[in-house]
């Protein structure tokens, strides 16, 4: 069966200073990997997907992440944080084949001023 | 215009009630599911129908019935609500169901805002 690890429940960074969220996957099959993004109180927006092309995703609000499958991780990173960034973030997997998502726990990002 | 809507967004109701959530998307999918997301943030599938037949059944009680009338709408019923029935409700989409994937490769999922049921 497949999961994720999401190695951090909360992550905290100065605005204009880098972000790393960290995701270790496991899974049985070449997977497909996403993070999503909740803002308080909001439904779940897609930042970036991995689906067996290029190791490096680019996403939305200059996120991107890199799959390395010697490490099975999928880490997500953004090189100068925003208040707006401030968010529970999700990674996921899907196995090639199946319907099902299988989320990560969540890291919250906080950005200070 | 909201392409995966649910109503209501808030819910507050007694132990013991019935009550129902409804989700309509816009985007012309064939594939509709509920998620339930807990206190922790955890996201779970509960259910997932594809025009209109149901293909993923999680163990969930048999308390809660999913209705599907057409397949831009899935509907979640809850019967005798319990205390550990509070929690976010999401519902979401997909273009496909997941064993004919699509050109990119992978299934993404669109999801509405969520639906926040309260049971006192």
């Amino acid at each position: 069966a497949q999961s994720v690890t999401q190695l951090d429940s909360h992550v905290s960074v100065s605005e204009g200073t880098p972000v790393l969220l960290r995701c270790n996957y496991s899974s049985s099959y070449s997977p497909s990997l996403f993070w999503y993004v909740q803002h308080p109180n909001k439904g779940l927006q897609l930042l970036l997907k991995y689906t067996s092309a290029a190791t490096l995703v680019k996403g939305i609000n200059g996120f991107e992440a890199e799959f390395k499958k010697s490490e099975t991780s999928f880490h997500l990173t953004k090189p100068s944080a925003h208040m707006s960034d401030a968010a529970e973030y999700f990674c996921v997997v899907q196995n090639t084949g199946f319907q099902k998502l299988v989320f990560g726990t969540g890291t919250r990002l906080l950005v200070s001023p | 215009d909201t392409a995966v809507s649910q109503t209501p967004k808030y819910l507050v109701t007694q132990m013991g009630n019935d009550k129902s959530i409804k989700c309509e998307q816009n985007l012309g999918h064939d594939t509709m599911y509920w998620y339930k997301q807990d206190s922790k943030k955890f996201l779970k599938i509960m259910f997932s129908y594809n025009n209109k037949e149901l293909i993923i059944n999680e163990t969930v009680p048999n308390r809660f019935s999913p209705k599907s009338p057409d397949k831009a709408h899935l509907n979640l019923h809850i019967n005798s609500l319990e205390l550990g029935d509070s929690a976010v409700y999401f519902c979401a989409s997909s273009p496909n169901r997941g064993t004919r994937l699509g050109a990119s490769g992978a299934n993404v999922l669109t999801f509405g805002a969520g639906s926040r049921l309260t049971v006192l």
